[in-house]
């Protein structure tokens, strides 16, 4: 069984400073990947960026970047330089990558970017 | 491009009517999903297309019924609803890889409201 716990319901942040959302996970998988979507209020999953559990080094997608620490079980979302488009929920996920395709998603953080 | 397309975009139904939601892909791809969401909850997986096979029907009551008619099409009818099934049911498709990312991209998705 996998869980993905996000314990920030909800985040703000000043436009160009940049912003952590946490991500914990908890699977008996030995491999597995590790993925982030972000949800404006149109109600697209946008996908951001992935992790595989295999990667030695973190995930960099422009502004994304993901803090991965295996040890701690840890996938945080650093967006750096945040900008009033960004405001939206954002969900972790989670799938083994052998077998069952499902995704196993969060609860989600709702950030809003402030002028 | 990674573009899945969603028809209609809302959709108001009575619980004795029979309606269907499509979706499309044009990226090869040869899995595809279907997940209802619920306001303020993540995603929650019904249904898995895999080379235009069922793989994963999570227990979805029999008034959901899935189509795959091709590797790029999936449909989902709709019957005798109840007003608890009024949800964002978003679409997915991935590759199919048997390892590794396979990244799941999403269509916009389609809102039902059921009266």
């Amino acid at each position: 069984a996998q869980k993905i716990t996000q314990t920030q319901p909800g985040m703000f942040v000043q436009e160009k400073e940049a912003v952590t959302l946490d991500c914990t996970y908890d699977t008996s998988d030995p491999s597995y990947g590790l993925f982030w979507y972000k949800q404006p209020s149109s109600g697209e999953m946008i996908f951001l960026i992935y992790q595989g559990s295999y990667d030695q080094q973190n995930a960099t997608e422009g502004r994304y970047s993901l803090n991965f620490q295996k040890a701690r079980k840890s996938a945080n979302l650093v967006i750096s330089a945040s900008q009033l488009g960004d405001s939206a929920m954002y969900f972790c996920a989670m799938r083994a990558l052998t077998g069952r395709r499902a995704l196993t998603f969060g609860s989600g953080t709702r950030l809003q970017v402030q002028p | 491009d990674t573009e899945v397309t969603q028809t209609p975009k809302h959709l108001v139904m009575g619980m004795t009517n029979k309606k269907s939601l499509k979706c499309e892909q044009h990226m090869g791809h040869r899995a595809m999903y279907w997940y209802k969401q619920k306001a303020k909850k993540p995603p929650e997986l019904m249904f898995v297309y895999s080379y235009e096979k069922l793989s994963i029907n999570e227990s979805v009551p029999s008034r959901f019924s899935p189509e795959c008619p091709n590797s790029s099409l999936l449909n989902l009818h709709l019957h005798a609803l109840q007003p608890e099934d009024s949800a964002l049911y978003l679409c997915a498709s991935s590759q199919a890889r048997g390892q590794g990312e396979d990244t799941q991209y999403f269509g916009p998705g389609t809102r039902l409201t059921v009266l």
